[in-house]
């Protein structure tokens, strides 16, 4: 089992909707978290870091659920921009970040 | 600022060559590390170091070795190539007492071994 583990999609939705990404761990010790996005054939880029109260950056809202060891993020009003491969990344350790393989996005006109 | 610069961009390798892929940050970041990626699989952390003279490996290092002489390089190297270390490379930085703000990536090495 992969130590943080996302749907692959393809998610595809049409400009303006709502869309939600979930997004497993299974280390209980992990400690911090984060989604980055990452562009076809770039490098990932920090998206927002995910805290326990959740917290929200603008039309993307992140949630942490300790007891049952998911994250999610949440974007609102999609973009055509918003296409992308959204990466959920765990923390265990003082050098360890644990990448999911992705979840794609398509936002279409 | 430059942030994570990596060179080369695109490498094709044969089988058995040595190459070394270059990494510096301008940032003065603690940490470095080197992760790479492939299909299906997600990042995968091959080497990083928490400061100068200071390495460790990760969860891919079989193949790779690491050095880290100042603050602002960590070039990797790959020692005889061998096809499955086919992959994108990409080298990552932090501060290391502010963990929690994640990485800054560089743009990425395209291997191909033949």
């Amino acid at each position: 089992r992969k130590e943080v583990e996302q749907d692959p999609g393809p998610f595809n939705v049409p400009e303006g909707a709502t869309v939600a990404f979930n997004c497993t761990y299974s280390n209980s010790a992990s400690q911090s978290f984060f989604w980055y996005r990452q562009d076809c054939r770039k490098e990932p880029k920090l998206l927002m870091s995910v805290y326990s109260s959740g917290n929200e950056d603008g039309r993307f809202t992140a949630q942490l659920n300790r007891a049952s060891q998911y994250i999610s993020l949440l974007i609102r009003d999609s973009k055509l921009s918003d296409s992308a491969t959204y990466l959920c990344v765990a923390q265990t350790g003082f050098q360890k970040l644990v990448f999911g393989t992705g979840t794609r996005l398509l936002v279409s006109p | 600022n430059a942030g994570v610069t990596q060179t080369p961009k695109f490498q094709v390798l044969k089988t058995g060559q040595s190459m070394t892929l270059q990494c510096a940050q301008d940032m003065n970041h603690e940490y470095m590390s080197w992760y790479r990626q492939d299909p299906g699989m997600g990042l995968r952390l091959i080497h990083y170091s928490v400061g100068a003279g200071i390495t460790d490996q990760g969860e891919v290092p079989n193949g790779y070795n690491v050095s880290r002489s100042t603050t602002e390089d960590f070039p990797l190297r790959l020692l005889s190539a061998a096809p499955s270390q086919t992959s994108v490379y990409f080298c990552a930085s932090s501060w290391k007492r502010t963990f929690n703000y994640g990485y800054t990536f560089g743009s990425g090495t395209r291997l191909t071994v033949v």
